[in-house]
């Protein structure tokens, strides 16, 4: 089965400062790949999803990731953090047609004035 | 869109009572999903359904667990009897495509 791994709990930029957030995953085949990010208190909100095609993927508020096969490697990355962007991230991957998704720990990410 | 609609948002209840959690998903959307996520475990699936049908339920922890989806636009999640252990944040997620799924605001349950 596939699995994720994020090995960052915690991460604090400065706002203005860029920022990227590593996921791993381990699965045999092309996965989907895809980065949520929650608020406290809030749901799941999809940021960027991969399935195929371009490896650099846009999402939404600036947001953007890059798929590296060669190293099972999903990062977020975005150029310059907002304080808004504070909250929790995840990394998600999925396989094959069977919705067997599985999420990452998360990475908490805070963002220091 | 309205999105997943959960209800109640938060709910408190004593050890040994019934627990319902409600779910209306996005009209059009074919799967539904329920997760449950604690500090310990993180995010878990514990049931999905496609087509108003249960597919995987191998998420469920116990019998005490149950969900069911009579129809597209509602689904339940039932714990009876409530334990302290089943205090988590249960999401109800949709999705119209395979794995793009859309999360509704959660249920907050403490069972004390």
């Amino acid at each position: 089965a596939q699995s994720v791994t994020q090995p960052d709990i915690h991460i604090t930029v400065s706002e203005g400062a860029s920022l990227e957030l590593r996921c791993n995953y381990s699965y045999g085949a092309t996965p989907y790949l895809f980065w949520y990010v929650q608020s406290p208190g809030q749901g799941l909100q999809l940021l960027l999803k991969y399935f195929s095609g371009d490896t650099l993927v846009q999402g939404i508020k600036g947001f953007e990731a890059e798929f590296k096969r060669s190293q099972s490697s999903f990062n977020l990355r975005k150029p310059s953090v907002h304080w808004s962007d504070a909250a929790e991230y995840f990394c998600a991957v999925g396989a094959g047609n069977n919705n067997d998704m599985r999420f990452g720990a998360g990475t908490r990410l805070t963002v220091k004035p | 869109d309205a999105g997943v609609i959960q209800s109640p948002r938060h709910e408190v209840t004593e050890m040994g009572q019934e627990v319902t959690l409600r779910c209306k998903p996005i009209s059009g959307h074919d799967y539904l999903f329920w997760y449950r996520q604690t500090m310990m475990r993180g995010l878990e699936l514990l049931i999905y359904f496609n087509n108003n049908v249960p597919i995987d339920d191998s998420g469920m922890p116990e019998d005490r667990f149950s969900a069911k989806m009579p129809n597209a636009s509602f689904s339940t999640l039932k714990i009876q009897p409530s334990e302290p252990r089943d205090s988590a944040v249960y999401f109800c997620a949709s999705s119209l495509r395979v794995h793009e799924q859309y999360f509704g605001p959660g249920t907050r349950l403490t069972v004390t």
